[in-house]
């Protein structure tokens, strides 16, 4: 069974650009997450997918973040301008209904210049 | 506002030593607790998953426990070897199921 998969593993922007983060979670997990890891802090919750519906957007940071999963599959994470403090990485986690353990992805390492 | 707080920070020990890793967390009404390894440049990989009713999971060498009411949870990691070099994550999750994690602690076992 494939893990979860995020694209892609590094990118580098300068700020004002726009960056998209895409994940694939495990087949059948209709639970999805992103988390992110700045510098020098722990891993924070950014919002959770239940299929294709947000049901907790309460960690994102500000508008400049856009969240999309289309049909309960895949899911992106467009940040719109980037600026320098978004550097960092970002985690996408699974889950099935039924089940607690949350499978995460490798992350994508953004840097922001 | 849940915070979790790991110590120590960084840890270096001896190949085969047993070790104690500590978590704690300042609400007490967590759904349950993950611990997590990280290897550097690589995704988290779940250890151990605590319900909160339960207050011990096993696994291999690995034993974490939970003491809800004092908020606290313990990773012991059995004749440490250098494989188990790497950052190890305690993660909390509430009614929502979202994950408050600790900032981890640096394990590094020398041959």
């Amino acid at each position: 069974e494939a893990g979860v998969t995020q694209f892609p593993s590094h990118s580098v922007i300068e700020k004002g650009q726009t960056v998209t983060l895409r994940c694939d979670p495990i087949s059948g997990h209709d639970n999805l997450y992103w988390y992110r890891r700045v510098m020098g802090k722990e891993i924070k919750f950014l919002l959770h997918f239940v299929k294709e519906s947000k049901q907790d957007e309460s960690g994102m940071p500000n508008n400049r973040f856009l969240a999309e999963r289309t049909g309960g599959t895949y899911s992106t994470l467009k940040v719109q301008p980037a600026e320098l403090e978004d550097s960092g990485v970002y985690f996408c986690a699974s889950k099935p209904g039924d089940r607690e353990t949350q499978y995460f992805g490798p992350g994508t390492r953004l840097l922001v210049l | 506002k849940q915070e979790v707080t790991q110590i120590p920070a960084a840890l270096s020990v001896p190949e085969g030593e047993n070790l104690v890793l500590n978590c704690s967390f300042t609400d007490s009404a967590i759904y349950n607790l993950q611990w997590f390894r990280q290897d550097p440049g690589k995704g988290l990989t779940s250890l151990l998953l605590i319900q909160s009713s339960q207050r011990e999971q096993t696994s291999g060498r690995l034993n974490a426990s939970l003491d809800k009411s004092s908020g606290r949870s313990t990773l012991y990691i059995a004749a440490s070897q250098p494989g188990d070099s790497a950052t190890y994550l305690c993660a909390v999750s509430g009614s929502a199921r979202q994950l408050t994690f600790g900032s981890g602690t640096q394990l590094t076992v020398l041959p």
